[in-house]
């Protein structure tokens, strides 16, 4: 079955420090990732989509030069806090879609950011 | 009006009972239908992906579609407290094909706890 990969799958920063979180898909090509943030008992906010070779699409209220996506090859995503402040502390989630069939999205198992 | 309407619950079941689950949404658009459930400080993982409307059955659970009414369910049969988790439905209203995918518009999740 497809498999996403999420490193780290916790992280504790200083503010004012960076922070990069990798989503990887394990057995498929990915030519979409999506990233989410997610807060305690709240469903998935979408922060923005991730395109392979080309810019992420970020959705509105995100700070592109704060939440710097990366999506350089077909399996690989990364997802950069800049300059992370305690109010950045979140639980962060990407997915990828699954190309070629009824597969749905396949989501990593999440990045819980702390910042300190 | 949210796209998607979920009941957060939270929903209290005895092991064993039937737990239904529900989703509206507005959008008619919307054409794949999935279930994904949430485990504390995870990733969502799919449990159904359903297209238009009808039924699909995997186990225990059990997907229904009703377009008409633009209505979505899913079923848990048996439950167990293995089975304590959030629930999540999403939709999209394109297939997941080459390129670009369209992003998923998820529910707010029902919380659901089964007591053994």
């Amino acid at each position: 079955g497809a498999v996403v990969s999420q490193h780290p799958s916790w992280v504790i920063c200083k503010s004012g420090t960076s922070v990069k979180i990798e989503c990887r898909s394990l057995d498929f090509q990915a030519t979409t990732m999506f990233w989410y943030r997610q807060f305690p008992k709240q469903s998935l906010m979408l922060m923005a989509t991730s395109n392979e070779g080309s810019k992420a699409t970020y959705e509105q209220g995100v700070e592109k030069d704060k939440f710097l996506i990366n999506h350089a090859s077909l399996t690989l995503s990364t997802l950069t806090v800049t300059s992370a402040h305690p109010e950045d502390s979140s639980f962060y989630i990407c997915s990828a879609a699954r190309t070629g069939g009824p597969y749905g999205y396949t989501f990593g198992s999440g990045t819980r950011l702390t910042v300190v | 009006q949210k796209e998607v309407e979920q009941d957060p619950g939270p929903l209290s079941v005895p092991e064993g009972a039937i737990v239904s689950l529900n989703c509206t949404y507005s959008n008619s658009a919307f054409q794949y239908f999935m279930w994904y459930r949430q485990y504390s400080r995870k990733g969502p993982e799919l449990l159904m992906y359903t297209y238009s409307s009808g039924n699909k059955e995997d186990g225990r659970f059990t997907a229904q579609v009703d377009k008409s009414s633009k209505y979505i369910s899913l079923f848990i049969r048996d439950s167990q407290p293995s089975d304590s988790a959030t629930y999540l439905c999403a939709m999209s209203s394109s297939v997941i094909s080459s390129g670009s995918a369209r992003q998923l518009t998820f529910g707010s999740g029902t919380q659901l706890t089964v007591l053994p």
